[in-house]
């Protein structure tokens, strides 16, 4: 079964615009939630994570996360879009607090048009 | 303080080779996992290490394997290589592991001719 979708391979904004990426995670429990992004020839780097203390999460470069219980979902955004936010994101999901195992969705690769 | 450090960033094998992969964890994490990132199959968990033991692992054949030092740097094997073993290797620090936040390295992506 599916743990994480997310929904769109890829997202075309232009810069300025706003950024919405879509996450949803299908568990009868809140999971520990994160958004990662990776540049190309990189690895990843953490965004944001859901600790459960506040349903709206700040995260680094201007992006924040809305965790919503009852749509079971934790879509990234951004106000203002800028060419260098072009990469590739991931939203993942832990579902048991005692493994360290990360579920991650497919990714939406991210464009960004001047 | 310096990152997750992986080597080698790229390794060129041929069928039927052997493999290891090595990781440098953030000073003072004890948890390392590792994961693949292919473009079929995206991210996919291999195992974690804490404490020099193997505390999970994903659903990946045996010619997998993997071990964690004393000083938390871990290294990755892959015997037998089959061209399907073709991927990005990335391998992840956190303090204590659970759901504590993991910190990846730059990868090492490894092509199987």
């Amino acid at each position: 079964a599916q743990s994480v979708t997310q929904l769109g391979s890829h997202v075309s904004v232009s810069e300025g615009a706003l950024v919405l990426l879509r996450c949803n995670y299908s568990s009868s429990v809140p999971p520990y939630l994160f958004w990662y992004v990776q540049y190309p020839n990189q690895g990843l780097q953490l965004l944001l994570k859901y600790t459960s203390a506040a349903t709206l999460v700040k995260g680094i470069n201007g992006f924040e996360a809305e965790f919503k219980k009852s749509e079971t979902s934790f879509h990234l955004t951004k106000p203002s879009a800028h060419m260098s936010d072009a990469a590739e994101y991931f939203c993942a999901v832990i579902l048991n607090s005692g493994y360290s195992t990360l579920t991650f969705g497919k990714g939406t690769m991210l464009l960004v048009s001047p | 303080k310096a990152g997750v450090t992986q080597t080698p960033r790229y390794l060129i094998k041929t069928r039927g080779q052997q493999v290891t992969l090595s990781c440098s964890p953030i000073s003072g994490h004890r948890s390392v996992s590792w994961y693949q990132q292919t473009p079929g199959q995206g991210l996919q968990f291999l195992f974690e290490y804490f404490s020099e033991t193997q505390r999970n692992k994903g659903n990946f054949p045996g010619r997998f394997s993997g071990r964690q030092f004393s000083n938390s740097r871990s290294e990755m094997n892959v015997s037998t290589l089959e061209l399907g073993d073709s991927a990005l290797y990335l391998c992840a620090s956190s303090l204590e592991g659970g759901s504590q936040p993991q910190h990846f390295g730059d990868g090492t992506r490894l092509s199987i001719l």
